[in-house]
């Protein structure tokens, strides 16, 4: 079992709909869990990061986490095609951060 | 406000040569984390360093790479003797120190990326 895991899609998804992401990871000692989106042949682009049960927005993005299921999401609303890269998971361990796979996201006008 | 800087942003390797990547972190961040990633394929963590010290580097292969962050100047990732399997992009990152009573895990900002090609 990968310590965080990531469904690797493609995920697709209308123009102007909600696009959900969703991560899990295993070590319930991870403390904070970050979203990243990285678009092809570019560098990783910090999105958000949420350290507390619940519901984090920030624009038109939402983070959330269930520590005891385990869970991270991120949603998107209103998602316009500049939305579409790959959507990377990390959780915080010991000052480093463990990365999921990654989600291809496709935004589909 | 320059953010991470790495350099070269693209280099060119014949086998058996050497390849040295530079990652100079944000203004006022301490710690610097070098990643490789190969086409299609996730970050892979190779070496955690602050400044002078190596604190992890539990992902870097055994031989032929090594990494440094001296007390003045960029930190540099060193790959001796490239063979076509060093070809990848490699991403350095850094992070703030840790406040005091903070979360023990600071977000990470990234460089644009090395991509080695090793003919």
């Amino acid at each position: 079992q990968k310590e965080v895991e990531q469904n690797s899609g493609p995920l697709s998804v209308p123009e102007g709909a909600i696009a959900s992401l969703n991560c899990t990871y295993s070590d319930r000692g991870s403390q904070s869990f970050f979203w990243y989106r990285q678009y092809s042949g570019k560098s990783p682009e910090l999105i958000m990061f949420i350290y507390s049960n619940g519901d984090k927005e920030d624009g038109r993005f939402t983070a959330q986490l269930n520590k005891a299921s385990q869970y991270v999401s991120l949603l998107i609303r209103d998602s316009q095609p500049s939305d579409s890269a790959t959507y990377l998971c990390a959780a915080g361990r010991n000052y480093q951060l463990i990365w999921g796979a990654g989600t291809k996201l496709i935004i589909k006008p | 406000n320059a953010g991470v800087m790495q350099n070269p942003r693209h280099l060119v390797r014949r086998r058996g040569q050497e390849a040295r990547l530079r990652c100079s972190p944000m203004k006022g961040h301490s710690h610097v984390y070098w990643y490789r990633q190969l086409p299609e394929e996730g970050l892979k963590f190779m070496v955690y360093l602050q400044k002078e010290n190596i604190i992890d580097e539990s992902g870097m292969p055994k031989e032929r790479f090594s990494a440094e962050f001296p007390k003045e100047g960029p930190s540099i990732l060193r790959i001796q003797q490239v063979v076509r399997g060093d070809s990848a992009a490699y991403f350095c990152a850094s992070s703030p120190p840790r406040l005091a009573g903070g979360p023990r895990y600071n977000e990470q900002f990234f460089g644009p990326g090395t991509r080695l090609t090793v003919l």
